[in-house]
């Protein structure tokens, strides 16, 4: 099965300042890379994804890249601002099965 | 955007007792549901794939007599927790996606706790 390893699992920064939060894999079948949200005792919430025949993708301050030679995938916040404190999950999925996630980061933005 | 439902969002009940947990999918027709435990501060752990229609695919070490999973319909799947036990308190999730596309959609969460 797939082996996920996620770092940091704790990440804290200053409002305004950009966050980086890398995900590994083994499964060299994956094919779809999604980042998820989760506040406390809330749903996971997909916030950005990518598939493996693209190596980059932007949505105003959130971006995720792939480097599938070396089965890793990151996400990148940028300007962060209070409210993007949260737990992050990488999930690759191979598409044949369910999502694998991470083992998760907390992110906390100080004011 | 799609939209998943659970029901009940939580739950206290006696050990021994069962606690059926509903999944559905509001306006998509979900061929495979899939079902999550979380406990405190972890990730999610996949517990087993639900296909409508046929029987669901346990994860190993998941007991599929405790964790009877149905998927009785394109918008409905469920998950009893027979004879629940204390260590079976956990955040229960369930996600939704259709045909082949990859997205997966999340239901709010049953919060389950055994007393």
């Amino acid at each position: 099965g797939e082996n996920v390893e996620q770092h940091p699992s704790t990440l804290s920064v200053q409002e305004g300042d950009s966050a980086v939060i890398k995900c590994t894999y083994s499964d060299s079948a994956s094919n779809y890379f999604p980042w998820y949200k989760q506040e406390l005792g809330k749903r996971p919430q997909l916030i950005i994804d990518i598939r493996s025949n693209v190596g980059e993708k932007k949505d105003q301050r959130i971006a995720v890249t792939l480097n599938k030679t070396a089965k890793h995938f990151s996400l990148h916040i940028t300007e962060t601002q209070p409210e993007d404190s949260a737990v992050y999950f990488c999930a690759p999925d191979t598409g044949r099965r369910a999502l694998t996630f991470g083992s998760g980061t907390r992110l906390q933005v100080q004011p | 955007g799609a939209v998943v439902s659970q029901h009940p969002s939580r739950v206290i009940c006696k050990s021994g007792t069962s606690v059926k947990i509903e999944c559905r999918s509001l306006d998509f027709q979900a061929t495979t549901m899939f079902w999550y435990r979380q406990f405190p501060k972890k990730s999610l752990m996949l517990m087993a794939t639900s296909n409508e229609g046929s029987k669901a695919t346990y994860e190993q070490g998941v007991e599929k007599d405790k964790f009877l999973i149905n998927h009785a319909s394109l918008t409905l799947s469920t998950l009893t927790v027979t004879s629940a036990h204390p260590e079976d308190s956990s955040f229960y999730i369930c996600s939704a996606r259709t045909g082949n596309q990859e997205t997966q959609y999340f239901g709010p969460g049953t919060r389950l706790l055994v007393l």
